[in-house]
């Protein structure tokens, strides 16, 4: 059964590096979402994203976030600046029809 | 945005056990989903179910659409439901999730 993967499945980084976190959704999949999720605490909306455009984004996706599709196939998620307080894991999901998202296994990401 | 809030926060059960996790929220949405979020991180779908009922295996989930809540039932509980379980709802392409029911069946 195909699956949502991610990459890479840890990073570490300091304050103020660039990251870029990797999804993969499922190939007949349309639209495509990027959550975090604090140690401990509940999942949080990031970005929706449809075809090649962000659909909606929450208050926490400001400009040191950006998303983009580079080659029809990868799903990425880049901050630019990151800050200590963007430690989480961060979660990709897709769906075809805009009913059951798929989430892929996570990226943790540790800012130092 | 939509407040979400699941009840019980906390549940310890008996392996055997059924039970009944509660989600609740604040206006009208276009979809709600189940989610199961193991011990190792991962978030697998239960149900997508924006009104009505639907049943798979041992979980079973209604949403009464109207009265703005959703229920999700766990029979025969196994040790391998653990974890946490979060409702989440969207409007338009935008997704709130509750706080989590955290389960702990033991055997």
């Amino acid at each position: 059964e195909p699956e949502v993967t991610q990459t890479p499945s840890h990073q570490v980084t300091q304050m103020g590096q660039e990251v870029i976190l990797r999804c993969v959704p499922i190939s007949n999949h349309l639209y495509f979402y990027w959550y975090r999720q604090i140690l401990g605490q509940k999942v949080e909306f990031l970005v929706s994203f449809y075809n090649n455009e962000i659909s909606e984004k929450s208050e926490i996706f400001d400009d040191q976030f950006s998303v983009e599709r580079p080659d029809g196939s990868n799903f990425t998620l880049k901050i630019r600046s990151t800050k200590l307080e963007d430690s989480a894991m961060y979660f990709c999901a897709a769906t075809a029809d805009q009913e059951t998202q798929y989430f892929g296994p996570g990226t943790r990401l540790l800012v130092l | 945005g939509i407040q979400v809030e699941q009840s019980p926060p906390d549940l310890i059960l008996q392996e055997g056990a059924n039970s009944t996790l509660r989600c609740n929220f604040s206006d009208s949405v276009n979809n709600l989903q189940w989610f199961h979020q193991n011990p190792w991180g991962q978030l697998i779908n239960l149900f997508y179910i924006p009104s009505g009922t639907k049943q798979n295996g041992r979980l079973s989930a209604t949403t009464v659409a109207t009265e703005r809540y959703s229920l999700l039932y766990i029979s025969s509980s196994q040790t391998t439901d653990s974890g946490v379980y979060f409702c989440a709802l969207g409007t338009g392409n935008q997704f709130y999730f509750g706080t989590g029911t955290s389960l702990t069946v033991i055997p």
